[in-house]
């Protein structure tokens, strides 16, 4: 059964760099069969997808957030990790890390999010 | 993006009684060559992250009760949960996946 587990600092400064690290065990990020994602979600609010990273490297970005963030991949490890920069306080969020599966038999290679981590809160405050 | 919206923002439903929340997508998220809508439906409960109850409009996932059932095509979807239970109380939230940019609905909360 998969497990994914958020990692990082609660409170960030303004205008610093938001760094979380989401480490997966029972699956392997090198896996084919999975992308492997950044949602974030506000209080009160719908959650929001911030990106998502394939085995290899390739990565899609929110185009709202695409200048402030890097997603990158530990495979020795089996993490994968978030950078956001120049961070305001509309950045404060809970964090998820989540997977969703691959299934490209019909042109279409997008599917649901299927495991999610526990969620991090993050805090944007001086 | 494709943008979701849901209605109600919020409904209170009696124990047994039925609740129905409906989804609608900017564009259509039918895909022809696969018939497959690109719609998943999640519970989230307070301090806990998503759990898809939905995925492809309408296939319940393994373990989830068969009082939730999902419906509809192209733009309108609806979940229906047929006798509602005091641990149904929950956000509900609809995804679409058939875009590069996955979005999701605003929440509809739903109470007793």
């Amino acid at each position: 059964q998969v497990q994914l587990q958020e990692s990082g600092p609660g409170l960030v400064k303004p205008s610093q760099t938001l760094s979380l690290t989401c480490t997966v065990s029972g699956a392997s990020i090198s896996s084919v069969s999975y992308y492997w994602s950044w949602i974030r979600q506000p209080a009160g609010k719908r959650p929001e997808c911030i990106g998502r990273i394939y085995t290899s490297g390739a990565t899609n970005y929110n185009p709202s957030l695409k200048s402030r963030v890097v997603i990158s991949q530990d495979k020795s490890k089996n993490q994968f990790s978030l950078s956001l920069s120049s961070v305001t306080a509309a950045d404060t969020a809970v964090y998820y890390c989540a997977r969703a599966g691959v299934d490209c038999s019909n042109g279409l290679c997008y599917t649901w999010f299927d495991s999610w981590g526990q969620g991090t809160l993050v805090t944007v405050s001086s | 993006d494709i943008v979701m919206t849901q209605s109600p923002d919020s409904l209170a439903v009696s124990l047994g009684e039925r609740a129905t929340i409906n989804c609608k997508s900017s564009q259509s998220v039918l895909y022809g060559s696969n018939n497959k809508n690109y719609l998943a439906w999640y519970q989230q409960k307070p301090g806990q992250p998503p759990k898809v109850l939905i995925y492809w409009a309408s296939t319940r996932e393994s373990g989830v009760p068969d009082r939730f059932s999902g419906s509809g095509s192209g733009t309108d979807f609806t979940l229906t949960i047929s006798s509602l239970q005091a641990e149904d109380v929950a956000v509900y939230y609809c995804q679409q996946y058939y875009g590069t940019q996955w979005t999701f609905g605003q929440g509809t909360k739903v109470e007793i």
